[in-house]
C-alpha cells in the first residue's frame, strides 16, 4: 500500500539550516504537503507543492521534490527556537480516490541554542 | 487564510458518558471533513471521512456506533464519542477540504479528550 517515511529526529543549532526529508511510494500523488505540529496543538499547514513542480520557495521555507526518486524535502533557513516542533509530510491521492492524505511518522526538530 | 476550528480544545468526561467535538470551517465550505486520532508521539490515524449530507465512511477497525459522525452542514462536522472509556482518551484532530484554489486540506487545533 501507500507509504510515507520520515526520519524521526533532527537536531540543529539556532541559525543553521534544517533539512527534513521524506520519501513516498505512490507515484500518482497529486499534492505533497508539509505540516507543523507544536506540542499539544493541531497541525499547521506550512506549505505544499504540486506534483508537477520540483521546487517551491516561501520565505524561509524551500520545498524540493524529486518525483523520479519520490523524495520530498523541506529546508528551513536560519532555523529559530520557535521552529522546534514535529514536522509531518503528507501525500495526497488523486481526486476521486478513496484515500486522501497519507502521513509520514513525523520528524521531531529540536533547535539548540 | 482558511481556518478550521475545533471545540472544545480540552474536555474531561466520566466513563460511560458521551462527549461531542465540533469541527468548523470558518471561511470556506467543506463538503468533506476528516477525523483523526493521534496517540502520543505518533502520527495521525484516520478514523473516518465525513461527507456533507451523507453517511461517514469509517476506516477499518473504527467502531461507527461508538464514534458517531454528523456532517449536517457545509461548515460543521461533529464527532460524538459515545459511552466513553479511559482507552478513548486521546487527541482528536479534524481537517476540512477546501476545494477552492489549490484544493488544500486544513487542520483544526485538535481536542484533548480525557476519560476518567
Amino acid at each position: 500500500g501507500e507509504d510515507v517515511e520520515q526520519s524521526l529526529f533532527l537536531s540543529v543549532r539556532e541559525g543553521d539550516s534544517s533539512v527534513i526529508n521524506c520519501t513516498y511510494t505512490d507515484s500518482s500523488s497529486t499534492y505533497l504537503y508539509w505540516y507543523k505540529q507544536e506540542p499539544g496543538a493541531g497541525l499547521q499547514l506550512l506549505t505544499y507543492i504540486f506534483s508537477n513542480m520540483d521546487m517551491k520557495q516561501d520565505q524561509r521555507l524551500t520545498v524540493l521534490l524529486n518525483k523520479k526518486d519520490k523524495h520530498l524535502s523541506l529546508r528551513i533557513a536560519d532555523t529559530q527556537t520557535g521552529d522546534s516542533a514535529i514536522y509531518f509530510c503528507a501525500e495526497r491521492a488523486p481526486s476521486g480516490s478513496a484515500r486522501q492524505l497519507t502521513f509520514g511518522s513525523g520528524t521531531q526538530l529540536t533547535v539548540l541554542p | 487564510g482558511a481556518v478550521v476550528s475545533q471545540h472544545p480544545s480540552r474536555v474531561i468526561c466520566k466513563s460511560g458518558t458521551s462527549v461531542k467535538i465540533e469541527c468548523r470551517s470558518l471561511d470556506f465550505q467543506a463538503t468533506t471533513m476528516f477525523w483523526y486520532r493521534q496517540f502520543p508521539k505518533q502520527s495521525l490515524m484516520l478514523m473516518a471521512t465525513s461527507n456533507e449530507g451523507s453517511k461517514a465512511t469509517y476506516e477499518q477497525g473504527v467502531e461507527k456506533d461508538k464514534f458517531l459522525i454528523n456532517h449536517a452542514s457545509l461548515t460543521l462536522s461533529t464527532l460524538t464519542v459515545t459511552s466513553a472509556h479511559p482507552e478513548d482518551s486521546s487527541f482528536y484532530i479534524c481537517s476540512a477540504r477546501d476545494l477552492t484554489g489549490a484544493d488544500t486540506i486544513y487542520f483544526g487545533e485538535g481536542s484533548w479528550l480525557t476519560v476518567v
